[in-house]
């Protein structure tokens, strides 16, 4: 059965620090999601991308997130100067349409020091 | 936007006996109601949906109800083992949204 892939399965970045997070969605999927879980809390929806664009964001998705889909097959996170309140763990998602079941990836563990 | 209240938090059941989630939602315009189980350090995995053109459907142990009206739904596992043992998550989608909104999650533990 496809999956979702993600990378790194955790990374460790000084605060302020750049950070890159990499995503294979499923390969015929065409929306594709970011969501964070904070330790001990709910699963929470960043942003979702679509035909190359930006879909949908929450209010957590702020001017330091970006997303791209840089070639093909990848989907990358990134947070450009990252802070202590960004230590969660992110999931990347895909689906084949925005009504159909999203598929997630086994997350990476983001931890600021 | 949409709000998901999951109950209970935990749940302890033992091995055999029907385990029971309850979720809420609040915007009448959700019309697509996944489950997910997450074990540990694991991915979120789809157990089973529910659209709201339904009222209940059944997967083998896992059944899922949904009251339109009431905006709830529900998630029934039956004959409980102990590779039940997870975090089970609730969440709603709104039509025209492409987000999930999740609830809290549920912890469940069977007992041998």
């Amino acid at each position: 059965e496809p999956e979702v892939t993600q990378t790194p399965s955790h990374q460790v970045t000084q605060m302020g620090q750049e950070v890159i997070l990499r995503c294979v969605p499923i390969s015929n999927h065409l929306y594709f999601y970011w969501y964070r879980q904070i330790l001990g809390q709910k699963v929470e929806f960043l942003v979702s991308f679509y035909n190359n664009e930006i879909s949908e964001k929450s209010e957590i998705f702020d001017d330091q997130f970006s997303v791209e889909r840089p070639d093909g097959s990848n989907f990358t996170l990134k947070i450009r100067s990252t802070k202590l309140e960004d230590s969660a763990m992110y999931f990347c998602a895909s689906s084949g349409n925005s009504n159909q079941p999203q598929h997630f990836g086994d997350g990476t563990r983001l931890s600021i020091l | 936007g949409e709000n998901v209240e999951q109950h209970p938090s935990t749940l302890s059941v033992q091995e055999g006996d029907s385990a029971v989630i309850k979720c809420t939602y609040s915007d009448s315009a959700s019309n697509y109601f996944p489950w997910y189980k997450q074990e540990l350090g694991k991915r979120p995995q789809l157990i089973i949906d529910i659209r709201s053109n339904v009222g209940e459907k059944k997967d083998q142990r896992i059944a899922v109800t949904l009251n339109k009206t009431a905006k709830h739904f529900s998630l029934h596992i039956t004959e409980t083992q102990p590779e039940d043992s997870a975090v089970y998550f609730c969440a709603a989608h709104r039509s025209n949204d492409y987000k999930l909104s999740f609830g809290a999650g549920t912890t469940v533990t069977v007992r041998a």
